[in-house]
């Protein structure tokens, strides 16, 4: 399977735990994002990267978020001292750039915080 | 006020029905303007871009008005494989983030 793929699907963590998701992009991609979507709403954008410089952060990702890619190829997000409120679905997404923007969305990691 | 507007629904629509989806974006710098299908608990995935001419794919037209800041979705003879939620999507720059609208659901049934 060569589209973007997340890791873990699941994860169910107690509130102020610390907890870290990755995403493997479509190789050829420079662009990776990260959108935030809960039950009923559109995903929400969090954060982008171009290779491995974070070009953009939404002002939803308080300092208890912080997103990796370190060599421009996969990504990690990291949540500490999750609460409930963090529970949604985490989405990857990557897009080559200059495209007309078609953005490939992984299966997500469906986070619960008990 | 939300960025990117749409009619949540649900619409339940039998077979063969024409059904028509809107959405309303509040930012007129937006550039870039598309419909993405979600399928219950996968992740989104482009339907079509939205060009300022209109545009047409199948049964599937879409429709832009820049002076109204609309977006539109018609989808016609319906199948019961359109069941799906429809999200209505701007971007503001080439590459960029994408703004979601949150998601008009449409079920068809037999």
């Amino acid at each position: 399977d060569t589209g973007v793929s997340q890791d873990p699907r699941h994860k169910i963590t107690k509130r102020g735990q610390n907890v870290t998701f990755r995403c493997d992009p479509i190789s050829e991609h420079n662009r990776l994002y990260w959108y935030r979507q809960t039950l009923g709403q559109g995903p929400e954008f969090l954060t982008y990267f171009q290779n491995e410089a974070q070009l953009e952060k939404s002002r939803l990702l308080s300092d208890r978020f912080s997103a990796e890619r370190p060599k421009g190829s996969f990504s990690t997000l990291e949540i500490q001292r999750t609460e409930q409120g963090d529970s949604a679905m985490y989405l990857c997404a990557s897009s080559l750039q200059g495209d007309i923007n078609e953005q490939f969305f992984g299966p997500g990691t469906r986070l619960t915080v008990l | 006020r939300k960025e990117v507007e749409q009619d949540p629904g649900p619409f339940n629509v039998p077979e063969g029905a024409t059904v028509a989806f809107n959405c309303t974006y509040s930012n007129s710098a937006s550039q870039s303007f598309f419909w993405y299908r979600q399928d219950c608990r996968k992740e989104p995935k482009l339907l079509m871009s939205v060009y300022s001419s209109g545009n047409e794919d199948g049964r599937f037209t879409a429709q832009l008005n820049r002076a109204s800041q609309y977006i539109s979705l018609l989808i016609r003879d319906s199948k019961l494989s359109d069941s799906a939620t429809y999200l209505c999507v701007v971007t503001y720059n080439q590459g960029g983030k994408l703004i979601f609208g949150q998601g008009t659901e449409l079920s068809v049934k037999p």
